[in-house]
């Protein structure tokens, strides 16, 4: 069963916008990943960050961490139609990789 | 980065008949490989972890003599679907470990979209 919930399940934002998705987990994790799937595809990794790490860079992506509240936030700033996308946060913990719920984001051009 | 093929991208049969879907690993070993099963505008439910020279690992609802994985060689992991149904359909993915195991990214294939008529 898949655990973890993400909010919004679904943002839509113009072109230029930031737009930011959280993740929530349950378990006690070795890290927290999130990934994009375009519509009918395979995933593709954006960014890993540790259990001992709080925040986290990547280009226009940004990644909070917060193990207290088993929470995880990405940020995409600058939002291009290119990142229409959903989203998917994925926590490891021993042998398996869950997934979230996931977040579809929009960009409207 | 690594890449993790997936084939084939697309098939249909038709119900009663079995679809064998391959997972490879192009340029590193992937000793664990997970299948994974996505209905339209949801998540990835775990099927099964796949490990090279043992027996898949289920899920709790699972079925494994529904879906039968087979991981003979350090780089091909296979999900075959028998006696499929319409209910069968769906989008399913295969995913491996980098080198560097939990602490590292996990590479996905392209997906197979299944439908039984």
């Amino acid at each position: 069963s898949q655990q973890g919930e993400e909010d919004p399940q679904a943002l839509s934002i113009q072109e230029g916008e930031n737009a930011t998705m959280n993740c929530s987990y349950k378990t006690s994790i070795n890290n927290l990943q999130w990934y994009r799937q375009n519509s009918g595809r395979g995933l593709v990794h954006l960014i890993l960050i540790r259990s001992n790490e709080r925040e986290k860079h990547s280009g226009r992506l940004r990644v909070t961490l917060d193990t207290s509240k088993k929470s995880s936030s990405l940020l995409i700033t600058a939002s291009r139609a290119a990142d229409t996308a959903s989203y998917f946060c994925a926590e490891t913990s021993g042998s398996r990789l869950t997934f979230g719920e996931g977040t579809q984001l929009t960009v409207n051009p | 980065g690594a890449v993790v093929s997936q084939h084939p991208s697309r098939v249909i049969c038709k119900s009663g008949t079995s679809v064998k879907i391959e997972c490879r690993s192009l340029d590193f070993q992937a000793t664990t490989m997970f299948w994974y099963r996505q209905f339209p505008k949801q998540s990835l439910m775990l099927m099964a972890t796949s490990n090279e020279g043992s027996k898949a690992t289920y899920e709790q609802g699972v079925e494994k003599d529904k879906f039968l994985i087979n991981h003979a060689s350090l780089t091909l992991s296979t999900l075959t679907v028998t006696s499929a149904h319409p209910e069968d359909s769906s989008f399913y993915i295969c995913s491996a470990l980098g080198q560097g195991g939990f602490w590292t990214e996990a590479f996905f294939g392209q997906g197979t979209r299944l439908t039984v008529v």
